[in-house]
């Protein structure tokens, strides 16, 4: 199984910040990595897939990258609605995974 | 617009069994992977499941290989979670999630979940 490691577990930051939160995997993903969001109390939400590809209707301060093992998820300037916790998933190999979140908090 | 609603959840005793339901709409059920997808009470996502567009291909995560069996009717554009000899660890809120058209086991939809607590 592909274990995926976020980090840091807990980002503070204030609006306005930019948030760089990171993703490794423990064997190559190729390029086959997506990023979700999650508020309390609500599913997830599909943010980008296979690495930079944004989902319908995602703001452009979204963006990804990376490749292989090692991946990223940028947010340029945070709205007060981007503070969640933030998963990364690999489609690279069976089983499915994800990595254990990271948390964007107001500081 | 896309809809996609869980049912089934509750309080089941360890070793009981329950059948969890998520009933689609707004898109064509046929095109698409269906998966399973659990939170545990302040934990992370785990996968659990996924069918492919026939029926005819299933995966399953190691921790509910030979427990859980997952598989849809596209008759009633409805995909199903059978969870067999449930243990303590199983409990969790149950998402249903859709593929993509293309990209089939990236979770571009969701339910809002149903809730299985395992305990005696």
């Amino acid at each position: 199984e592909i274990v995926l490691t976020q980090s840091p577990a807990t980002l503070s930051l204030s609006p306005g910040e930019r948030a760089t939160l990171s993703c490794r995997a423990s064997q190559t993903v190729s390029s086959y990595l997506a990023w979700y969001q999650q508020k309390p109390g609500q599913a997830p939400r599909l943010l980008i897939y296979d690495t930079s590809n944004r989902a319908t209707g995602l703001p452009a301060r979204f963006s990804g990258s990376g490749s292989g093992t090692d991946f990223t998820l940028t947010i340029s300037s945070l709205e007060p609605e981007d503070f969640a916790i933030y998963y990364c998933q690999q489609r690279y190999k069976w089983p499915l995974s994800f990595g254990g979140g990271t948390e964007v908090e107001i500081k | 617009e896309v809809q996609l609603v869980e049912s089934g959840g509750g309080l089941i005793q360890p070793g009981g069994s329950l059948r969890l339901s998520c009933a689609a709409s707004g898109f064509t059920f046929t095109n698409y992977w269906l998966h399973w997808v659990r939170q545990a009470p302040g934990k992370g996502l785990l996968w659990v499941s996924g069918i492919n567009v026939d029926g005819s291909e299933t995966r399953h995560a190691d921790s509910v290989t030979g427990r859980f069996t997952i598989s849809r009717d596209n008759t009633k554009n409805t995909v199903y979670l059978q969870m067999d000899s449930l243990r303590a660890e199983d409990t969790a809120v149950y998402y249903c999630a859709r593929g993509g058209l293309s990209v089939t086991d990236v979770f571009q939809r969701w339910g809002q979940g149903t809730l299985v607590t395992v305990s005696s």
